[in-house]
């Protein structure tokens, strides 16, 4: 298997503009993970799915930001409007049980 | 409410024997895990301690006291590579992971 795998790798867009963030997970794996990191807040909790149903998005900043998972192997994270604050590294990580997940390289997301 | 708490840096010699404490405060506990991140990379899974004692693989053990709401991760014959951050991370009733603010160790020559 390819692994977790997320596009684009980086993003560079202006404030106000859209941005959305693409996951493959993993075959197989019943749950999905949106994470957001900055050496301020270090790895935060989003979104995260199960059996493609959101099942808690507590973490989720904002109306500004919003995850869809139309099925198993597909899920994206969108930031509309983007703002500066919003610069990070965003993981999407899945997996099949409670104790080890499967992170993907992540998008780093740079907002001017 | 579910917290984590460890040591923010570490510094250790090529070589040597280094220890990261974990301690954790939960509403129910289903075990703990350690993930290793490089600079630029993502966070990988290393080890799940589910039950009390030294679990070992290869140079890098964890160990688990569930009445001391404690755990380590320990890493032996250092080397360069793994300079990195180590998170610890415990499983919450709603099958989410709760991370730790992670550990910086800085392997020096």
């Amino acid at each position: 298997d390819a692994g977790v795998i997320q596009s684009p790798r980086h993003e560079v867009t202006e404030m106000g503009q859209e941005v959305t963030l693409r996951c493959k997970p993993i075959s197989g794996h019943d749950y999905l993970f949106w994470y957001r990191q900055t050496m301020m807040r270090g790895l935060e909790l989003l979104i995260y799915f199960n059996n493609n149903v959101p099942i808690d998005d507590s973490g989720m900043p904002e109306d500004r930001f919003s995850a869809k998972m139309p099925n198993a192997s597909f899920s994206t994270l969108k930031i509309q409007p983007s703002e500066p604050r919003d610069s990070a590294v965003y993981f999407c990580a899945s997996s099949s049980d409670r104790y080890e997940q499967y992170f993907g390289p992540g998008t780093r997301l740079t907002v001017t | 409410g579910q917290s984590l708490e460890q040591p923010s840096e570490v510094t250790a010699v090529e070589g040597a024997i280094v220890q990261i404490n974990c301690t954790y405060q939960t509403s129910g506990f289903y075990g703990l895990s350690w993930y290793q991140q490089h600079d630029g990379g993502a966070p990988t899974f290393l080890s799940y301690n589910a039950l009390d004692g030294l679990e070992e693989t290869g140079r890098f053990s964890s160990f688990l006291s569930r009445s001391d709401s404690y755990g380590y991760l320990l890493l032996q014959e250092l080397q360069m590579k793994d300079s990195a951050s180590y998170f610890c991370a415990v499983p919450s009733n709603t099958d989410k992971l709760i991370f730790g603010t992670g550990t910086r160790l800085q392997v020096f020559p």
